[in-house]
Order: structure tokens, then C-alpha cells, then sequence
């Protein structure tokens, strides 16, 4: 059991490039978030996703796009990287139960420089 | 969901407990407690939540006050591997709503030998 993995751990990107950056999960759960995360900042919200084929805004979601074609995998894409871009990205998972969604479980980070 | 505050640093000493603070005096009657830790560069982890009853885990103890204005979570023998950063958040568990957790500035404890 793997729990969360991200692909890949680092990247450096030009200015204008763009990647996709991938998440997944072996724990059969529903809900999937990607959270960046500035120097000295707590995480921020940029995507999320309650299920399969299903994704909704953040708090921080310009200059992204998601998709979630499998339940297991959530992809992050920047179509053209910024230097304000430039941070650690975590993706999480998490299952509902009973009265709602339960605590997630994150990744080990992805660290991307946009130069 | 309502806003925290928490102490930006703390010490503790090894063997100690530690006693995180947190306040949320606008917290609403469905909003629940959570408390996260980020040990440098690796992604948070899931410490121990609570609605209105104290609760405990294996790792740590919750204690929320009567009005439920704030929250104590206490580790109670830290050790040097409890450095990290302690997040307290407080959301709405709502059944497919997403369960989106809004992290501030935390509270950086130090556990020194």
C-alpha cells in the first residue's frame, strides 16, 4: 500500500512550458485535492475533486487545469508556466464515512522552479 | 469556515508534553476541529480531529473548551521527531461537499533535547 504518490519529485520549467504533474492513490478513495505551498506559507487550495470524471475550483485556481480520468489519478497541468508558479505542490486524498469526508492523506510534495 | 488563531512558535522540551494552542471564538455549531502537523518538507499529516467531546489517539489529545471558542492539542511525551509545524483547522463535514481544508500560518513547535 503506497497510499499517495506524486510524479515527479522536482522540476524545473522555462518560462511559457508546460507540464502535468501526477497524482495517485491505491486506497480506493473518492476525493482528490491539489494544494501548493509558497516559502513560510501555509497550503493553499487549487483543485479538487469529489469523484471520477469530476473536478471544481479552489481557492488559488488560475493558471491550472485538472483531470481526473481514473478514480486512482488526478493530474495537475500548467499550460504555460509562470515564475509565479514556482512553489511545492502536495496532492491529498480522502474517503467519506457516515457524516462526511474523513482526514486526508497527502503526497510527498512535488517542487517546482519556474525560471 | 471560521478563521484560527495559533501562537506562530513554541519550545518544548523532550519528554515533556506539549501544549498547542488555538483559538476560533467564531466557530459555528457544525464545524469541527482539526489538527495537521508538517514536519519540514514533507506533506501534513493527519493528527487527531473533534466536534464538542475531548478526544484522544494514539498520537496526541484534543481538548476543546465548553463554548468551543478554542482547543488545546497536547502531545504528551514530544520528542525531537515532533518538530514540525501544527496547523489547527476548523470545517463544515458535509456529506459530498469536498471536505476543503484552509490551512493558515500554524504554529511552529520546537522539541529541543
Amino acid at each position: 500500500n503506497a497510499g499517495v504518490t506524486q510524479t515527479p519529485k522536482f522540476r524545473v520549467l522555462k518560462t511559457g512550458q508546460s507540464m502535468t504533474l501526477l497524482c495517485a492513490q491505491d486506497m480506493n478513495h473518492e476525493y482528490m485535492y491539489w494544494y501548493r505551498q509558497d516559502p513560510g506559507m501555509g497550503l493553499r487550495l487549487i483543485h479538487y475533486s469529489v469523484g471520477e470524471g469530476t473536478t471544481a475550483k479552489g481557492e488559488v485556481p488560475d493558471g491550472y487545469n485538472v483531470s481526473r480520468l481514473k478514480k486512482q489519478n488526478f493530474l495537475l497541468g500548467l499550460e504555460s508556466a509562470a515564475p509565479s508558479q514556482t512553489s511545492v505542490y502536495f496532492c491529498a486524498s480522502s474517503y467519506t464515512r457516515g457524516t462526511g469526508t474523513r482526514e486526508q492523506y497527502f503526497g510527498p510534495g512535488t517542487r517546482l522552479t519556474v525560471t | 469556515d471560521a478563521k484560527t488563531t495559533q501562537p506562530p512558535s513554541m519550545d518544548c522540551a523532550e519528554g515533556r508534553a506539549a501544549n498547542l494552542p488555538c483559538n476560533h471564538s467564531t466557530i459555528s455549531g457544525n464545524e469541527y476541529v482539526y489538527w495537521y502537523r508538517q514536519i519540514h518538507s514533507q506533506g501534513p499529516q493527519y493528527i487527531i480531529h473533534g466536534l464538542k467531546n475531548n478526544e484522544t489517539n494514539e498520537m496526541a489529545s484534543l481538548i476543546i473548551t465548553e463554548d468551543r471558542k478554542s482547543s488545546t492539542l497536547i502531545l504528551p511525551h514530544a520528542t525531537l521527531r515532533d518538530t514540525a509545524v501544527y496547523y489547527c483547522i476548523v470545517r463544515v463535514v458535509v456529506y459530498n461537499q469536498g471536505g476543503k481544508l484552509i490551512f493558515g500560518q500554524g504554529t511552529e513547535l520546537s522539541v529541543k533535547p
